[in-house]
């Protein structure tokens, strides 16, 4: 299996403008997790999916952080309008419920966004 | 809610010293334990798990952890670390199925491990 995939791997953009990060879980993968991490505030969990539907999104900074995932193999993360305190590494996860492992994470490459 | 505790921010250690990374938990039951561990520029990847069974878990690259319930700890181990192992470790802790949280993990501050020649 590829893992999960994120793109874009790095991201450059100058404050105000509309950002959307990519992420393809591992098939078959029935939970996905969205995660920012930062030196000062470290590995912070944004929203996660269960079956394509958010169940918490209660990390989410503020409206203009927002995320969907419109089918079982691919979900975005969206900011609008961006800021420079938004720059981060952005992790995207993926984990499968059988009852023994279901919790265990894999994880992504990651987005490195810069906002300028 | 459950809670993860990594009091050492950052340990250094020789090559060829044992290891030990701290890890204390708050949870009402016994939780799903895990360690993970970031090298730079890249994502987590996971070193070993706890679920049931024997307190004693072994990993990939050599490392071990201890579920401790008396201590609500789950240290991570290692007899002699190697130059490659430096990196910043995670301990994460699990709600089981019925738990709140059901399906996400709490994640530590994380350690960041250097090692010198």
């Amino acid at each position: 299996d590829a893992g999960v995939i994120q793109s874009p791997r790095h991201e450059v953009t100058e404050m105000g403008q509309e950002v959307t990060l990519r992420c393809k879980p591992i098939s078959g993968h029935d939970y996905l997790f969205w995660y920012r991490q930062t030196m000062m505030r470290g590995l912070e969990l944004l929203i996660y999916f269960n079956n394509n539907v958010p169940i918490d999104d209660s990390g989410m900074p503020e409206d203009r952080f927002s995320a969907k995932m419109p089918n079982a193999s691919f979900s975005t993360l969206k900011i609008q309008p961006s800021e420079p305190r938004d720059s981060a590494v952005y992790f995207c996860a993926s984990s499968l419920d059988r009852g023994g492992s279901y919790n265990e994470q894999f994880f992504g490459p990651g987005t490195r966004l810069t906002v300028l | 809610a459950q809670s993860v505790t990594q009091p050492d921010i950052h340990i250094t250690v020789s090559e060829g010293a044992s290891l030990e990374l701290r890890c204390n938990y708050s949870y009402g039951a016994t939780p799903y334990l895990f360690w993970y561990v970031q090298s730079p520029g890249q994502g987590l990847q996971l070193l070993l798990k706890y679920f049931s069974g024997d307190t004693l878990v072994q990993g990939i690259k050599g490392f071990e952890a201890e579920f401790k319930r008396s201590q609500s700890s789950f240290n991570l181990r290692k007899p002699s670390v190697h130059w490659s192992d430096a990196a910043e470790y995670f301990c994460a802790v699990g709600a089981r199925p019925g738990g709140t949280s059901y399906g996400k993990l709490t994640f530590g501050q994380g350690t960041i491990l250097t090692v010198h020649p």
